[in-house]
């Protein structure tokens, strides 16, 4: 049972554009919401994150939005650079009481094509 | 470099031997999680730990696998007798505080083999 899902296993986009990274979860007592960037042979980079009382949030090119209501938060990107080509994870965590670990997607592969 | 180190980087080992894997922590970090990815997957969490404390294993495979972090040195994820279905990247994170709202920071992982 995923209770994280990334349906795109890749997405190319050409540098300069908007790149949308999308994710929806089905467990309703997430309430905190990560996205992670990875690369090859590398630990995973934390970018940004949501509490689950805000539907935005900002940090320079990188914007999470949650919408509680549909179960879905999306990565945007903007502008797009060659270096944002990696793999990025969408996590979640229900502070309340469930598993003190992070649930994961299993990433979407970004390729910033110049 | 204050960041989450793991050793070893790569590790191989035989069916049946014992394998040990090391994660130290941010600086100022006391909070340890260790995860495992599976090829083409996600990570999938493992075990929390404060100092000398094991606060969530519900994701621990209950038999071979076991972990700790003691009061001076590294946290320690150890497997027993290996198979060939524990080959997998091992990722340790840590927080400062309680995970609550705090992004956990990952190391570079140790990547198992088994033959």
């Amino acid at each position: 049972d995923q209770q994280v899902k990334q349906n795109s296993p890749s997405l190319s986009v050409q540098e300069g554009r908007i790149s949308i990274l999308n994710c929806d979860y089905t467990n309703s007592m997430f309430d905190y919401f990560l996205w992670y960037k990875k690369y090859p042979a590398e630990g995973p980079t934390f970018l940004i994150s949501i509490s689950s009382i805000k539907d935005k949030n900002e940090d320079g090119r990188f914007t999470v939005f949650l919408n509680k209501s549909a179960k879905h938060l999306s990565l945007h990107i903007v502008p797009s650079q060659p270096g944002d080509s990696a793999v990025y994870f969408c996590a979640a965590r229900d502070s309340g009481g469930g598993a003190d670990g992070l649930t994961f997607g299993k990433g979407t592969h970004l390729i910033i094509q110049p | 470099n204050a960041g989450v180190m793991q050793n070893p980087r790569h590790l191989v080992r035989r069916r049946g031997q014992e394998a040990r894997l090391r994660c130290s922590p941010m600086k100022g970090h006391s909070h340890v999680y260790w995860y495992r990815q599976l090829p083409e997957e996600g990570l999938k969490f493992m075990v929390y730990l404060q100092k000398e404390n094991i606060i969530d294993e519900s994701g621990m495979p209950k038999e071979r696998f076991s972990a700790e972090f003691p009061k001076e040195g590294p946290s320690i994820l150890r497997i027993q007798q290996v198979v060939r279905g524990d080959s997998a990247a091992y990722f340790c994170a840590s927080s400062a505080l309680d995970s609550s709202n705090q992004p956990q920071h990952f190391g570079d992982g140790t990547r198992l083999s088994i033959l």
